[in-house]
């Protein structure tokens, strides 16, 4: 199994600042991605995080905004830039667990509110 | 692309009826399929999942959900509510082979209300 810490839990951001959010994970782990939740919606997967190399944006996500670092297979951080009202949202890192059986772990999330 | 549809936006059934939340999903290779439930105020939990063997699988609380290939469905049961299932449910499809695996496509979400 894998078991994900996921730092701030929640925070309030002032518009125009950026925050990077930190996801550990307890053993080594080869994928790992980002997900954001905004409020009353579903999950929207913004990139993955690949292990020295840069991430891989989905469409509608850009690194400008949401640079993403992954220096081992243990570690992630996601900065959401520039934030405005919009960038409201819960932000998830997700990992593909070590070994066999392709189980899908979840932190349980960083809930950010920009005023 | 691949997408996953949840039929109903919002769901209110009286304790004891009996649930179920339809997921279609369009991917023509082979999937891992997921339902995932987020209680009010809290983070997304795993209720249920499939990968493979048994089409019909039994998850937490009560749960279960069926696999129906030739249909690309996974709907989500329970034979009786309770009012602590109030919550949000989302399906979600892992698209396996090339370089998709590991990354969720989720549905829209389901709200189910149960009323006392």
């Amino acid at each position: 199994s894998a078991v994900i810490s996921q730092k701030p839990s929640r925070d309030i951001c002032q518009r125009g600042t950026s925050l990077t959010i930190q996801c550990q994970v307890d053993s080594q782990v080869t994928m790992m991605f980002w997900y954001r939740q905004q409020p009353g919606q579903s999950l929207t997967l913004i990139a993955t995080a690949n292990q020295g190399s840069e991430a891989t944006y989905e469409s509608g996500f850009v690194i400008d905004k949401f640079p993403i670092s992954r220096p081992n297979l243990t570690f992630s951080t996601l900065t959401v830039s520039n934030m405005s009202p919009e960038d409201s949202s819960i932000y998830l890192c997700s990992v593909v667990g070590p070994g066999s059986g392709n189980t899908i772990y979840f932190g349980e999330g960083s809930w950010l509110t920009v005023v | 692309a691949q997408s996953v549809s949840q039929h109903n936006h919002h769901v209110i059934l009286s304790e004891a009826a009996s649930l179920e939340l339809g997921c279609n999903y369009s991917y023509g290779g082979t999937v891992n399929l997921f339902w995932y439930v987020q209680y009010p105020g809290q983070h997304l939990q795993l209720l249920l999942k499939y990968f493979s063997g048994d089409p019909l699988v039994k998850g937490i609380k009560g749960f279960e959900a069926e696999f129906i290939k030739s249909k690309f469905s996974f709907n989500l049961r329970k034979p009786s509510v309770q009012w602590s299932d109030t919550a949000e449910y989302f399906c979600a499809v892992n698209a396996l082979g090339g370089n998709q695996g590991g990354k969720l496509i989720f549905g829209q979400g389901t709200e189910l209300s149960v009323k006392p």
